[in-house]
Formats: structure tokens, C-alpha cells, sequence
């Protein structure tokens, strides 16, 4: 168990759709990541935050955005949902030594 | 963008035999971390090295942080079956305090035949 909860585990919804998924980074974590993984695909950054502000981006769509709240927890919008779209989503947080720790994972499909 | 060059991409062991799996970056890095993915799960950290030449026993893994900080290898000895799994290679290309991204390797898929 790493500490960080992922929210919810799986979810299927249709295109054209809006969804948000939820992380609670390990306790005393100040930084928070979201990473996709499609199938059989390596982990791509897409976004992270430190301390409630926004520090990296990566590759993500305009159609996605994130936030994180005071109390550290993240969440992740998708919206106007795409089959592309359909992927594991990754949270991960960490104490700025560099070392990250994932969460399980939020599987979403796109149908 | 940053890439991580991981090799091999996948490996069919025996049981019993050491694996060895490498990672190159044609930018240096400041630290060196390897991951396990099981199916469904998350990945999770192995071994983390923050030194050039650097090397780091986990058990039955080793890894090594190479001196030119533009490599890495990631020893198993004596595999397992719950070796089995996808093996990530993983570090910051940048390291600005509180922006820390991880670009992650493609993977090394270990399968392991008892």
C-alpha cells in the first residue's frame, strides 16, 4: 500500500462525456502527479502540482485539467471524452526527494 | 521531450536465471529510479539512486547509477515468478525545488516460464 487513494477504481462512460477523478496523496506529500498509461503503453506525465499551484505540465489535452485543493488532495477533469481517451490514470505524489509513489490507478473506458 | 531509452523491451526467462535490463537518456540525470508494475496496478518504486556510479542492493535486485549519469542498469538474480511484471526505468530531467516530473523508460516486460 503506498499511501495514495485513487478514486474510482473503474469507470465506463460514454464519449462526449465529462469525468473527474480523485487522489489523496500520501500523508505529508505536498506534490501531486497525474500520469496516463494506455494499453500496453509506458506512463506519460501529463500534469503536476505543489502546495495547491500548478509546477509541470506535460503532454495533456486541452479537454483535461487539474487542481488540487488545500487539503492536498487532486482531481483530474476529463471532458468531451474521446475512445482515445480510454486509459489508466495514474496519481502519484511525493515529498520533493525525487521518489514518487502511485496509486493504484483510476481505469477509465471510453465507449 | 526528455526520453529514456529502456532495453530490452521484453525477456522470457527461466526460472532461476539473473535478468539484466538497462536504461540510457541522452541528457544526464541527477537521479536514477526503478519500477515494478504489476498488471492493474500501480507501479511501484524498486530501488532509487541519486549518485553517479552508484550502487544499490534491494534484495535479490541491484542497480547501478552510471558515472556519465546517462545510464542505468537494473540487475535480478535467481528470478522468481513474482519477478514477473513490467520493470520502468525512470527519472527528473530537471530538478527545480517543487517541479520534479518523472519521464518514465517504454518498459522491460519480464516473463518468467517455471
Amino acid at each position: 500500500d503506498s499511501g495514495v487513494t485513487q478514486t474510482p477504481k473503474h469507470l465506463i462512460t460514454a464519449t462526449g462525456q465529462r469525468v473527474t477523478l480523485r487522489c489523496s496523496p500520501r500523508s505529508g506529500d505536498l506534490s501531486v502527479y497525474w500520469y496516463q498509461q494506455s494499453l500496453d503503453q509506458g506512463l506519460q506525465f501529463l500534469i503536476q502540482y505543489y502546495n495547491g499551484e500548478e509546477r509541470a505540465k506535460g503532454n495533456i489535452l486541452e479537454r483535461f485539467s487539474a487542481q488540487q485543493f488545500p487539503d492536498l488532495h487532486s482531481e483530474l477533469n476529463l471532458s468531451s471524452l474521446e475512445l482515445g481517451d480510454s486509459a489508466l490514470y495514474f496519481c502519484a505524489s511525493s515529498q520533493n526527494t525525487g521518489e514518487l509513489f502511485f496509486g493504484e490507478g483510476s481505469r477509465l473506458t471510453v465507449l | 521531450g526528455q526520453q529514456l531509452n529502456q532495453s530490452p523491451q521484453s525477456m522470457f526467462i527461466q526460472e532461476g536465471e539473473d535478468v539484466s535490463m538497462n536504461c540510457t537518456s541522452s541528457s544526464i540525470f541527477n537521479t536514477w529510479l526503478w519500477y515494478k508494475q504489476d498488471p492493474g496496478e500501480g507501479p511501484v518504486l524498486l530501488i532509487a539512486l541519486y549518485k553517479a556510479g552508484e550502487l544499490t542492493s534491494n534484495g535479490r535486485l541491484t542497480a547501478q547509477f552510471g558515472i556519465t549519469r546517462k545510464d542505468s542498469f537494473l540487475n535480478i538474480s535467481a528470478s522468481i515468478p513474482s519477478d514477473v511484471g513490467i520493470y520502468f526505468c525512470a527519472g527528473p530531467p530537471r530538478q527545480i525545488q517543487g517541479a520534479q516530473k518523472l519521464v518514465f523508460g517504454q518498459g522491460t516486460r519480464l516473463t518468467i516460464n517455471p
